[in-house]
């Protein structure tokens, strides 16, 4: 079964320093996204992406954080200068995006890059 | 904008026994998809069950079964002979689809099972 696949795992990195997190969406799907998850909260929306542009940010989104379909089948997150706040799992997602069915509408998940900023 | 509360954070059940977890949620949209996620300690989220809620029927997926009640905005998942694998956080979701395909996530109930 197709799946989204996220590197890396688990990055430890220094407070200020730059992240960048990578995933291959599910390859016939249009939607991409970013959610992430303090530890012990909720999965929380960071964006959306579709047809090579920004559909929707959450107001966490700020200025700090860029994502970027650079070839066609990855797409990264990059987190410009990390804060100790930034710790959380990071989940990419995709989904087809086809009105009116639900199997349009289904996000699936990665197993989550785990970021520790220190 | 959407919410979904899910008024249990915890929950326990004896293995092969039934539970249901409960939640609710509140939309604008007519034509929205109601989902289950499950995170086990691994923290992967897996997707459990789903449901349009045009539909009256509700979705079952083995021992996973949901109730849904449009009218009154609850969608809770009922596990049958429950197993210790089914031991992890659940969260409810909505998506309002259309040009918001966003998912909005309940806070989660920690299920428990014991052997």
């Amino acid at each position: 079964e197709p799946e989204v696949t996220q590197t890396p795992s688990h990055q430890v990195t220094q407070m200020g320093q730059e992240v960048i997190l990578r995933c291959v969406p599910i390859s016939n799907h249009l939607y991409f996204y970013w959610y992430r998850q303090i530890l012990g909260q909720k999965v929380e929306f960071l964006v959306s992406f579709y047809n090579n542009e920004i559909s929707e940010k959450s107001e966490i989104f700020d200025d700090q954080f860029s994502v970027e379909r650079p070839d066609g089948s990855n797409f990264t997150l990059k987190i410009r200068s990390t804060k100790l706040e930034d710790s959380a799992m990071y989940f990419c997602a995709s989904s087809e995006a086809v009105t009116g069915r639900i199997s349009g509408n289904t996000i699936y998940f990665g197993e989550g890059s785990w970021l520790t900023v220190v | 904008a959407q919410t979904v509360t899910q008024s249990q954070p915890e929950m326990s059940v004896q293995e092969a026994e039934t539970v249901t977890l409960s939640c609710t949620y509140d939309t604008s949209e007519s034509d929205y998809y109601l989902f289950w996620y499950k995170q086990p300690p691994s923290r992967q989220m897996i997707l459990v069950i789903r449901q349009e809620a045009y539909k009256q029927q509700n979705a079952t997926e083995n021992r996973f079964s949901v109730n849904f009640q449009k009218a009154a905005k609850s969608f809770s998942l009922k596990i049958s002979d429950s197993q210790l694998g089914d031991a992890a956080m659940y969260f409810c979701a909505v998506n309002s689809g259309g040009s918001n395909y966003k998912l909005t996530f309940g806070k989660g109930t920690l299920l428990t099972v014991n052997p």
